[in-house]
């Protein structure tokens, strides 16, 4: 079946340090490809997505790009914010069918100033 | 404001009392569905609805039903709730069209003694 792979953490990061949150997935159909950010006491909000292959998503200065060939989509940000700290799930949906939805496990980032 | 809206936020009760956990959008989503968050497991979907009286199982459906009356309105039913339902719950609703943009209620935290 479908599956979602995240790198745990939590992931502890200066300000302005370099972020990579890895995510591989299983999938046998044409996933859509999601992360979504959850901050402390709310519920999750997508942040970025990407639809097919090669596809890079961006938003507020994140980004991740559909890797068919190595089945990722890691979630990358050259310059955190204390702001950013929150916990990163990593998603995805059947393109054609997306009723059913798979969430990795997710991801704590804590960024110190 | 457009919004999905959880009842309650928190409740604490005792295995096998039946209760119902709300949810409602106001932004004529057809779509609307359950999920359980549980630590080092991620989200994990329970039931969904592509629209009015049309309902189908997640993942972990066991212990849980749901109804799909009106539009707006999504509930989650634990018929004989038991301490292994203690978990988060999220709901989140989207339109038909726009794959994988999940808009998620603020979260019910269930305790079951």
């Amino acid at each position: 079946g479908d599956s979602v792979t995240q790198m745990e953490g939590p992931v502890t990061l200066s300000e302005e340090a370099f972020l990579t949150i890895n995510c591989t997935y299983t999938a046998t159909g044409y996933p859509s490809l999601f992360w979504y950010v959850q901050y402390p006491g709310e519920g999750l909000q997508l942040l970025l997505k990407a639809t097919k292959a090669d596809d890079k998503g961006s938003n507020k200065g994140f980004e991740a790009t559909y890797r068919k060939e190595t089945t990722s989509f890691h979630l990358e940000k050259g310059s955190v914010q204390v702001s950013d700290s929150a916990v990163y799930f990593c998603a995805l949906s059947d393109r054609y069918n997306f009723n059913k939805f798979y969430f990795g496990s997710g991801t704590k980032l804590n960024v110190k100033p | 404001e457009a919004q999905v809206t959880q009842n309650p936020r928190y409740l604490i009760t005792v295995t096998g009392k039946k209760l119902t956990v709300t949810c409602s959008q106001n932004m004529n989503h057809e779509y609307m569905s359950w999920y359980r968050q549980d630590p080092g497991l991620g989200l994990r979907q329970i039931y969904y609805s592509m629209n009015v009286e049309v309902t189908d199982k997640g993942d972990v459906p066991e212990g849980y039903k749901v109804s799909r009356k009106e539009k707006r309105n999504f509930p989650l039913i634990l018929e004989s709730p038991s301490p292994n339902q203690t978990s988060l719950y999220f709901c989140a609703s989207s339109r038909r069209e726009t794959t994988g943009e999940l808009f998620f209620g603020e979260g019910s935290r269930l305790t079951v003694l």
